[in-house]
């Protein structure tokens, strides 16, 4: 059963045109995070949040936006794509800051091309 | 700078033997550990974790233990099978709170 989803899988978006990256849930959890991974690296914390609190990273652009409707649903927004932004999104889910067990719950993610 | 690292990208082992995977941290306020596998066109999948009040946490072929003095952590795989073929990320969070990642070792376990 997936339990966390991401839609669509594969995305393909011209330079510069505005791309909206979906997430949704079925575990109920405070938490949703949006990482991004480039090749043979880290996943990234763009963001996250804890119920409706947004807490953006320090060092993630502001090209990047996010909208958590309710608890099931989180957006990634990328307001102008440009070709460095090319990376697998990840949206993973938590039970919550401050509780024992706090692994989290990952989607497939979405494989960003930009053209 | 990175504070959690997986210094060795790649590793391959013969099956049945162990596999044993390594990760280094900076941050001395880390008191949770998890490692994740990744296979190929999938999320992150959680592996097992362990607090900083242990050294060690056990489960099945999966052990991770901790060296706090030295900020070390290790995974081992006894007996190592071909499905455990994945890249495996070690990750730290203070407080219970997000979890920083490092690069991933990818394993290779040959029949």
């Amino acid at each position: 059963d997936a339990m966390v989803i991401q839609n669509p899988r594969y995305q393909v978006t011209q330079f510069g045109k505005p791309v909206t990256l979906s997430c949704s849930q079925t575990l109920n959890h405070n938490v949703m995070y949006w990482y991004q991974q480039k090749s043979s690296q880290a996943p990234k914390l763009l963001f996250h949040y804890y119920d409706k609190d947004f807490n953006n990273e320090a060092d993630t652009p502001d090209n990047f936006q996010s909208r958590r409707p309710n608890t099931s649903f989180c957006f990634l927004d990328i307001r102008s794509p440009g070709l460095g932004d090319a990376a697998m999104y990840l949206c993973a889910t938590s039970r919550g800051q401050g509780v024992m067990n706090t692994e989290a719950f990952f989607g497939q993610g979405t494989r960003l091309t930009v053209v | 700078d990175q504070q959690v690292k997986q210094n060795s990208p790649s590793l391959s082992v013969q099956e049945g033997r162990i596999s044993i995977l390594n990760c280094d941290y900076t941050n001395s306020m880390f008191d949770y550990f998890l490692w994740y596998k990744k296979y190929p066109a999938e999320g992150p999948t959680f592996l097992i974790s362990i607090s900083s009040i242990k050294d060690k946490n056990e489960d099945g072929r999966f052990t991770v233990f901790l060296n706090k003095s030295a900020k070390h952590l290790s995974l081992h795989i006894v007996p190592s099978q071909p499905g455990d073929s994945a890249v495996y990320f070690c990750a730290a969070s203070s407080n219970a709170g997000k979890s920083t990642f490092g690069d991933g070792t990818t394993l290779t376990v040959k029949p």
